[in-house]
């Protein structure tokens, strides 16, 4: 079976410019979470969401940041106005439920962006 | 605020031995602590799930330990071989319905 799928792997882009990362989770997966990892720290939440229900969106560093899960399924963040500080490893993840943490979570392979 | 502390510096111990990794949390009470083990360049993947009635949790060579009033979970690994060599995070619900994680701790397992 597939597991978490994220693309590009891999993106160079220019200081200014807007990116769209991509996050197909597991089929029957209701919760889907982006996180951040910058070079040796840990995991930075930005964003979750859960089923229809309105998106936590407490994470995200700045407006410039947004995303959106459409039909309750594949998940898109863009980062409009790229800065260099954006450069990190942008980690997505899917569970079946959150239910406080008794699920456990499914990682994608995560989109290395670079920022020049 | 919340806070989940890990080791950050590495881990370096002898092929065999047991390794012991630290994860302390402040400010909250969570009712599940989870453990995954990360490898370069790839998304951590889930090791172990620990309930706050549970004070001991054992998959294989791995054994977690959850004490809610020390506000500490210990992760072992028994007679450790190279192939255990990953960065390992803690991981709980800290109120915010996400996995919020710890900064981790590099294992180096030495054949």
């Amino acid at each position: 079976g597939a597991g978490v799928s994220q693309s590009p792997s891999n993106k160079v882009t220019e200081k200014g410019k807007d990116v769209e990362l991509r996050c197909d989770p597991i089929s029957g997966h209701t919760a889907l979470y982006w996180y951040r990892q910058s070079l040796g720290q840990g995991l930075e939440f930005l964003i979750y969401f859960q089923g229809n229900s309105a998106p936590d969106k407490s994470g995200l560093p700045s407006d410039r940041f947004s995303a959106e899960r459409t039909g309750g399924s594949v998940s898109t963040l863009t980062i409009q106005r790229t800065q260099q500080e954006d450069s990190a490893v942008y980690l997505c993840a899917s569970s079946l439920d959150f239910a406080g943490g008794n699920t456990e979570a499914f990682f994608g392979q995560g989109t290395r962006l670079t920022v020049v | 605020s919340q806070k989940i502390e890990q080791n950050s510096e590495a881990l370096n111990i002898q092929e065999g031995k047991t390794a012991t990794l630290t994860c302390n949390y402040t400010n909250y009470s969570p009712a599940y602590l989870q453990w995954y083990r990360q490898d370069p360049g790839r998304g951590p993947v889930f090791l172990l799930l620990i309930r706050e009635n549970e004070k001991e949790k054992r998959k294989e060579r791995l054994k977690v330990t959850f004490d809610t009033t020390l506000k500490q979970s210990l992760f072992h690994i028994t007679a450790s071989q190279p192939a255990d060599s990953a960065t390992y995070l803690c991981a709980l619900d800290t109120g915010r319905r996400a996995l919020t994680f710890g900064s981790g701790t590099r294992l180096q397992v030495q054949p």
